[in-house]
């Protein structure tokens, strides 16, 4: 059980956009900055989103990401196929000293 | 650009000691911009980050791993490992090797590392 909980499962059809949500508490996400990465089993974790809303160079506009208190989201638009994957939040926890991800939400799309 | 490598056994016996090494290349391990941490996935369950080695030498650990963990920098080899002991079938995952960067995220991951514990 992770003390950052996401939704497990997300959907959408091409071309529609969702939103996976990353809720904490205030010794981590209400206290550090959130980094969202998508995982296709077998690869290497892809960085989406770094500091709770900054895009690397390279990941599309498509993705964003925001906060707000304790929670964090992950925003997708105009799904695509090969955004089928798991996407996880990652955050440091002043309580436990250590990094903490989200239970990981699985993105179908339909 | 950094590039990271994780080798090691891909199977363990129960109650022995799992080590890894990861390898960098593009960057120091000695590099005060980053720290260098270890993340599993056991096999249909979520990524789980085991331990940190950070450029002041001070290491944090998962808890939950009572003590089993230890992670080491090699500057001579520009790597840095990991060693689980007492493992148990719980600890049969893919293990990843990263860079951490002090604004807090992790990029890039290696490849990943499958580890089998038997019994």
């Amino acid at each position: 059980q992770s003390v950052l909980t996401q939704p497990p499962s997300a959907s959408g059809t091409p071309g529609q956009a969702v939103t996976i949500s990353c809720s904490g508490s205030t010794s981590n996400i209400g206290s550090s900055a959130v980094s969202w990465y998508q995982h296709v089993p077998g690869t290497a974790p892809r960085i989406l989103i770094y500091i709770n809303d900054q895009r690397p160079s390279g990941v599309p506009d498509r993705f964003s990401g925001s906060w707000s208190g304790t929670s964090a989201s992950l925003a997708i638009s105009g799904l695509q196929s090969d955004d089928e994957a798991d996407y996880y939040c990652a955050v440091w926890d002043a309580d436990m000293h250590g990094w903490v991800f989200g239970g990981g939400t699985k993105l179908t799309v339909l | 650009q950094l590039h990271l490598q994780e080798s090691g056994p891909g199977l363990v016996r129960a109650s022995e000691t799992l080590s890894l090494t990861c390898s960098v290349s593009g960057g120091s391990v000695g590099s005060s911009s980053y720290f260098w941490g270890w993340i599993r996935q056991p096999p249909g369950k979520a990524l789980e980050w085991i331990g940190a080695v950070y450029y002041s030498g001070r290491v944090y650990y998962n808890p939950s791993l009572n003590s089993r963990a230890s992670i080491s920098v090699d500057t001579s080899q520009n790597h840095f490992s990991l060693e689980l002991t007492s493992v148990t079938a719980a600890d049969t995952a893919t293990y990843y090797c990263a860079p951490g960067y002090n604004s807090g995220w992790w990029f890039p991951w290696g490849q990943g590392v499958v580890v089998a514990v038997s019994s």
